[in-house]
């Protein structure tokens, strides 16, 4: 079964510093990696996603990831953060089931807080 | 329009109380789900309907069944309810294939005194 880890539970940064948020999975044949951000008192939203294809993935609000095979890892970056980035984190893989059928794997979560 | 919605918002209740959540999405989405999210921000599935059929139910106590009316909807309903139980309840809903993203709810708050 796929697995995710997410080593920061939480990363303060200050306003338009850069910052990077780290997951790695365990190894498979083929993996479909998730970023989703949850901001306070909602649900999840996609950042991003990797399926196959250019390593690097552009998502929404200026965050993008490269997925590592070598390192088993899809770290999220942005170059400059915004106090509106602050919220929570999740990394998360696609676990082939069987019979057709899947669910999500998901990280831990990390906290961002963007500091003024 | 709201894709996935979930009522109530917030639901404080006394032990022992029976409770429900309902779920409906307007999505098309043939796959539902319920995930668990504790107090720690830690995201758990508990459940996942395809077409009405149970194709996911992971280690949840018995007090828990979902029920899926349609495809359309997903309702979670909680018997004897007991202070473990209070945590943020999350709908979602998704196309039935391996790499698509999942689209969630805005959650329901359990809080169980």
């Amino acid at each position: 079964a796929q697995s995710v880890t997410q080593l920061d539970s939480q990363v303060p940064v200050f306003e338009e510093a850069p910052v990077e948020l780290r997951c790695n999975y365990s190894s498979s044949v083929s993996v479909y990696l998730f970023w989703y951000v949850q901001y306070p008192n909602q649900g999840l939203q996609l950042l991003l996603k990797y399926l196959s294809g250019s390593t690097l993935v552009k998502g929404i609000n200026g965050f993008e990831a490269e997925f590592n095979k070598s390192q088993t890892s899809f770290h999220l970056r942005k170059p400059s953060v915004h106090i509106s980035d602050t919220a929570e984190y999740f990394c998360a893989v696609s676990d082939q089931l069987g019979r057709g059928t899947y669910k999500y794997i998901f990280g831990t979560g990390t906290r961002l807080k963007v500091l003024a | 329009d709201t894709a996935v919605s979930q009522t109530p918002k917030y639901l404080v209740t006394q032990m022992g109380n029976d409770k429900s959540i309902k779920c409906e999405q307007n999505l098309g989405h043939d796959t539902m789900y319920w995930y668990k999210q504790d107090s720690k921000k830690f995201l758990k599935i508990m459940f996942s309907y395809n077409n009405k059929e149970l194709i996911i139910n992971e280690t949840v106590p018995n007090r828990f069944s979902p029920k899926s009316p349609d495809k359309a909807h997903l309702n979670l309903h909680i018997n004897s309810l007991e202070l473990g139980d209070s945590a943020v309840y999350f709908c979602a809903s998704s196309p039935r294939t391996i790499y698509n993203e999942q689209f969630f709810g805005p959650g329901t708050r359990l809080t169980v005194l």
